[in-house]
């Protein structure tokens, strides 16, 4: 059974960092692109970023780039995300993601963040 | 960025009726290679997002074939053939033709 696991979430002030972590099994992890999604508290989805199946290409969302960074380790198939200068507007549960044929499938159970003071 | 519009809103339904749920995107949705990459996802309450249908019209595993998806260019439907109570939740239109890859604004699926 393919499965994603987050990890990592909790409750942080403005400006302090977090590292969250995704642990995927029953698929080839190093064959797929992943994602991070996350979803502010009732609202809609919005992607984070991605990582190529080999690490080589990351990609983000312009109002994480700079702060956070996605990361891969394909031997411990892992999936990461490092939130450094966390603001409030970051505050969302954060779900990692395989990609499939250009689109996310499955998603993990996600960890929620939350920045506030 | 593309924008997805997704109409209705909120849909309640009863169950063992059909239900049927639009979006539309600001600029065509075929990519240079000829695919149409529009999903669609479902959110069951306190759950994660799910996929139900991939590049217009195809069910992802697991997916009952009461799901379908069509549609083309810009225009999209997902409809649910007889809705019953485990389909109660919010529905997600993505388009992963242009990057950054978006979502629309999300489609409540009510029980009357």
């Amino acid at each position: 059974e393919v499965q994603l696991v987050e990890s990592g979430g909790g409750l942080v002030q403005p400006g302090g960092s977090l590292r969250l972590s995704c642990a995927a099994s029953g698929f080839t992890f190093s064959s797929y692109w992943m994602s991070w999604v996350r979803q502010a508290p009732g609202k809609g989805l919005e992607w984070v970023a991605n990582i190529k199946k080999d690490g080589s290409e990351k990609y983000y969302v312009d109002s994480v780039k700079g702060r956070f960074t996605i990361s891969r380790d394909n031997a411990k198939n892992s999936l990461y995300l490092q939130m450094n200068s966390l603001r409030v507007e970051d505050t969302a549960v954060y779900y990692c993601a395989r990609h499939f044929d250009y689109s996310y499938g499955p998603w993990g159970q996600g960890t929620l963040v939350t920045v506030s003071s | 960025d593309i924008v997805m519009t997704q109409t209705p809103l909120s849909s309640p339904v009863t169950l063992g009726q059909p239900a049927s749920i639009s979006c539309r995107s600001s600029q065509s949705l075929i990519y240079s290679d000829g695919n149409t990459y529009l999903s669609w996802l479902q959110q069951r309450p306190g759950q994660p997002p799910r996929l139900l249908i991939y590049k217009i019209s195809n069910r992802f595993s697991g997916v009952p074939d009461r799901f379908s998806g069509s549609g083309a260019g810009t225009d999209f439907t997902l409809k649910i053939s007889r809705v019953e109570a485990e389909d109660v939740g919010v529905y997600y239109c993505m388009q992963a033709t242009q990057f950054p890859w978006t979502f629309g604004q999300g489609t409540r699926v009510e029980i009357k």
